[in-house]
């Protein structure tokens, strides 16, 4: 199974930060790594695909990177409707997984 | 538009079974397979298998593998997820998500609290 590991699993920050969370895998998930926002009670949305690919609808001041087995999600300029936990995924070998997830909260 | 509707909160005792369905409007349904996911309280998402309506082919998790079964009737576009012997680490939130090959899970149920306890 490919492993998953989120850092940090926690982050403090203000309105308007730059923040980055990272994402490492134990074996490369040949860039089929996507990112998800989750707020209390709801369901995961989906913020990244494809290592860097915006979902339709989503605010250009996230953004993704990386490859190998390194991956990050970019929030350039946190809003308040952008606290939240966020999830990596990767889709490329079964069984899917889920990183532990990063909790992001106002400073 | 796509809307994925779960049926309601349950509550069980272990050892006991449960069925919960996901049902599937604003798209064609056997066009796409249904993954399902569940989160225990404080813990990272976990993926449990998924089915493709078209032809009835399954994959599971090694995890679940024995004690899940995901199913899924094309005339009223809705799939179900059947979790047997139950124990209470399966007090979760069950979701079920439309598959979008490896580019996301862009569609998700709204979920279905699930509550095992003596």
């Amino acid at each position: 199974d490919i492993q998953l590991t989120q850092s940090p699993s926690f982050l403090s920050a203000s309105v308007g930060d730059r923040v980055t969370i990272t994402c490492r895998a134990s074996q490369g998930p040949s860039n089929y790594l996507a990112w998800y926002q989750q707020k209390p009670g709801k369901p995961p949305k989906l913020v990244i695909y494809a290592a860097s690919t915006l979902e339709s609808g989503v605010p250009s001041r996230f953004s993704g990177g990386g490859s190998g087995t390194e991956y990050t999600l970019t929030i350039s300029g946190l809003q308040p409707e952008d606290f939240a936990t966020y999830y990596c995924q990767q889709l490329n070998t079964y069984p899917l997984t889920f990183g532990g997830g990063t909790k992001v909260e106002i400073k | 538009q796509v809307l994925l509707v779960q049926s309601g909160a349950e509550v069980k005792k272990p050892g006991a079974s449960l069925k919960v369905s996901c049902k599937a409007s604003g798209y064609s349904f056997s066009r796409n397979a249904m993954h399902w996911v569940r989160q225990a309280p404080g813990e990272r998402l976990e993926w449990m298998g998924w089915v493709n309506p078209a032809n009835g082919d399954t994959k599971y998790s090694a995890k679940f593998q024995g004690r899940v079964t995901i199913t899924s009737d094309t005339s009223t576009s809705t799939t179900y997820m059947e979790l047997s012997s139950l124990r209470s680490e399966d007090t979760a939130v069950y979701f079920c998500s439309r598959d979008r090959g490896p580019t996301g899970f862009s569609h998700w149920g709204q979920g279905t609290v699930v509550t095992v306890s003596a």
